[in-house]
């Protein structure tokens, strides 16, 4: 079965940081780009961030409203996923998936979700 | 950044209606268009992709259409399970954007 299981969430004062993990299994992780999306409570989907994988040098995809304060990694031979989250703010707070993304087709992009781990930013 | 506008932003129809929903770009986006419908509590789960392709396992009546910057997405009778907010998704370009939910309910 294809999953992933995000994990790392939790309450953190602002100005704090955070590490969110995802666990892949089920396809070949290290085929695919890889995706963060979040979700505020009672609000739409915004997408945050991108890896690419080896063959594109793992180069990486920011949102403006968190580029230079979080850093996406992967790491294939554990087949997982990292939002490294710094300088954290109110409006960080969000239920945080990851997403299978782009694997030289768009047949599997963005088509499996982690059940997500939830952030709250607040003092 | 590329703006999705969608509309109606929250409607509500009779089983067995049509229901169609507009999602249009601000600039052209191609064929890169990808359609979500996410239940209350649940995960977003991917319905259609580019524009047109009908994901594994969704039921026959949905559809999309559309090109450039104007995309539909198209319940052709609606059922009580279909009870959801949908998203369109653009990854023409970074970053890629949503545009913000049509809540569809039962009349």
């Amino acid at each position: 079965e294809v999953q992933l299981v995000e994990s790392g969430g939790g309450l953190v004062q602002p100005g704090g940081s955070l590490r969110l993990s995802c666990a892949a299994s089920g396809f070949t992780f290290s085929d695919h780009f890889m995706d963060w999306v979040r979700q505020a409570p009672g609000k739409g989907l915004e997408w945050v961030s991108r890896i690419r994988y080896r063959s594109d040098s793992y180069s990486t995809e920011y949102a403006a409203s968190v580029k230079g304060r979080f850093t996406i990694s992967r790491d294939d031979s554990q087949n997982s996923l990292y939002l490294q989250m710094n300088s954290l703010k109110a409006e960080d707070t969000a239920v945080y998936y990851c997403a299978r993304s782009y694997s030289g087709t768009f047949m599997f992009y963005l088509d499996v979700w982690g059940k997500g781990t939830t952030v709250t930013v607040s003092s | 950044d590329i703006q999705m506008t969608q509309s109606p932003s929250a409607m509500s129809a009779s089983v067995g209606d049509r229901v169609t929903i507009t999602c249009r770009a601000s600039q052209g986006i191609s064929n890169y268009l990808i359609w979500f419908q996410q239940k209350p509590g649940k995960v977003p789960k991917r319905l259609i992709y580019s524009v047109s392709s009908l994901q594994s396992g969704v039921p026959s009546r949905f559809s999309g259409s559309g090109s450039g910057t104007e995309f539909t997405l198209t319940i052709s009778s609606l059922e009580p399970d279909d009870v959801a907010v949908y998203y369109c998704l653009q990854h023409s370009s970074y970053p890629l954007t949503f545009g913000g939910g049509t809540k569809v309910e039962i009349k």
